[in-house]
């Protein structure tokens, strides 16, 4: 158990559809980032929350939100679902701004989009 | 951000040392190097991090030359667990950047 928790574990939704995916960051982590991982793009940083406040963007989509809570877990909202958005979704989280100390990731979520 | 090259894939047997070589030759001052190891359907895990010489901890040993411009991950003794992804990693050591991973390198121990 690296800490950082991710649920669900799975999702399975149709397309058009929107979902939820959250992340609780390891303890005393206040950087929560965001990453998709497909088979042929490999693993896409989408974004980072710092303490409530967005802190980088990567390549999310507009269709894409995220938002990081008083209590430091993180919520990554995807609407107007397409084929393509299925992929591992990945939380990862740091005790400091960036990535100097190293990321902890979670376990992730399989979105799978039909 | 500093760009990095490591071999797409690398084969090994069980009980061989396993030497990943990533190169980097746009590295920054303030840059460090960062390895991580990712088993399928898994989040990538934190293996080892450096700045210059050589870093050693429980799992692996990251060896970079004086100029910076090129690391090496070593795997003693590598098993059939180790098979999996290793990414190298350059980021700015003030600690305001984010990770980028690349495609990494696919390691396959055989027995």
């Amino acid at each position: 158990d690296s800490g950082v928790t991710q649920t669900p574990k799975h999702l399975i939704t149709a397309t058009g559809q929107r979902v939820t995916l959250r992340c609780s960051p390891r303890s005393g982590d206040l950087s929560v980032y965001w990453y998709q991982q497909s088979l042929d793009q490999g693993l896409q940083f989408l974004i980072q929350y710092y303490n409530g406040e967005e802190r980088a963007k990567g390549n999310i989509l507009e269709r894409f939100s995220a938002q990081q809570f008083p209590d430091l877990h993180s919520e990554l909202n995807l609407s107007s679902l397409e084929l393509g958005d299925s992929a591992l979704y990945f939380c990862a989280s740091s005790g400091s701004q960036g990535g100097f100390f190293g990321y902890t990731f979670g376990s992730g979520t399989r979105l799978t989009v039909v | 951000l500093a760009k990095t090259t490591q071999p797409i894939s690398m084969d090994s047997y069980e009980g061989q040392e396993v030497n990943i070589t990533c190169s980097h030759n746009n590295i920054a001052t303030n840059d460090y190097i960062t390895w991580y190891q990712q088993f399928p359907s898994q989040g990538p895990r934190f293996i080892i991090q450096g700045y210059k010489t050589k870093v050693t901890n429980e799992v692996a040993s990251l060896f970079i030359p004086a100029d910076r411009k090129s690391s090496t991950l070593s795997l003693p003794r590598v098993s059939l667990s180790d098979t999996a992804v290793y990414y190298c990693l350059v980021g700015d050591g003030s600690g305001y950047s984010t990770l980028t991973f690349g495609k990494g390198t696919m390691l396959l121990v055989s027995p």
